[in-house]
């Protein structure tokens, strides 16, 4: 079935390091894809999307580029901050009929001071 | 704007009670989402509603679970009985437009015993 699914399950970064966040996906017919930052306690919260026709987006020290050859999605961030220490998901939009976002595990960004 | 609110933040109950949790979405916004969240299984849509219409309820685990939108400004999600085995983080989440980066509340942790 569909998956998106992310290569670690946890990071762990210096502080001021750049971090990269990888996910994969099945469904080559995804067309949209999500970021999202879950801090503990509270609900995820959307960093940045990306469109199929897009192969790169940048945000405020964050960048995703997406790889529809390998269907393989990347989340940087710059100069990491002990404040970026949450888990991150990834979310593709399945093309077709029934529409809904298929949800990665997550990965767990730990900034080490 | 205050977010999507989301309540009670905590639910405690015991095995075979009923159990309501309540959503106020973002004002404007015509879908609303309602997801669970636990540590084997991630985040699961659950249902969702298009201008307080349910759309797609194929994620509800069972006849026990069931969700109302009687309003804009207003969505429910009902447990009866519970089990302990849906203890998880409910999160209600809303946007304007569909899948696009809708933002999630604060949720609500369910623990039934």
């Amino acid at each position: 079935g569909e998956s998106v699914g992310l290569h670690l399950p946890t990071l762990s970064v210096q502080e001021g390091d750049n971090s990269i966040i990888n996910c994969a996906y099945s469904n080559s017919a995804s067309d949209y894809f999500i970021w999202y930052k879950q801090e503990s306690g509270k609900g995820p919260q959307f960093i940045i999307d990306i469109r199929s026709n897009m192969d790169k987006r940048q945000g405020q020290r964050v960048t995703v580029l997406l790889n529809k050859t390998v269907k393989h999605l990347s989340l940087q961030i710059a100069a990491t901050q002990p404040g970026d220490s949450a888990v991150y998901f990834c979310a593709g939009l399945n093309a077709g009929n029934n529409r809904k976002l298929i949800w990665g595990l997550g990965t767990s960004l730990a900034v080490n001071p | 704007d205050a977010g999507v609110i989301q309540s009670p933040r905590h639910e405690v109950t015991e095995m075979g009670q009923e159990v309501t949790l309540r959503c106020k979405p973002i004002s404007g916004h015509d879908y609303l989402f309602w997801y669970r969240q636990t540590m084997m299984r991630g985040l699961e849509l659950l249902i969702y509603f298009n201008n307080n219409v349910p759309i797609d309820d194929s994620g509800m685990p069972e006849d026990r679970f069931s969700a109302k939108m009687p309003n804009a400004s207003f969505s429910t999600l009902k447990i009866q009985p519970s089990e302990p085995r849906d203890s998880a983080v409910y999160f209600c989440a809303s946007s304007f437009g569909g899948f696009y980066g809708y933002t999630f509340g604060s949720g609500t942790r369910l623990t039934v015993v």
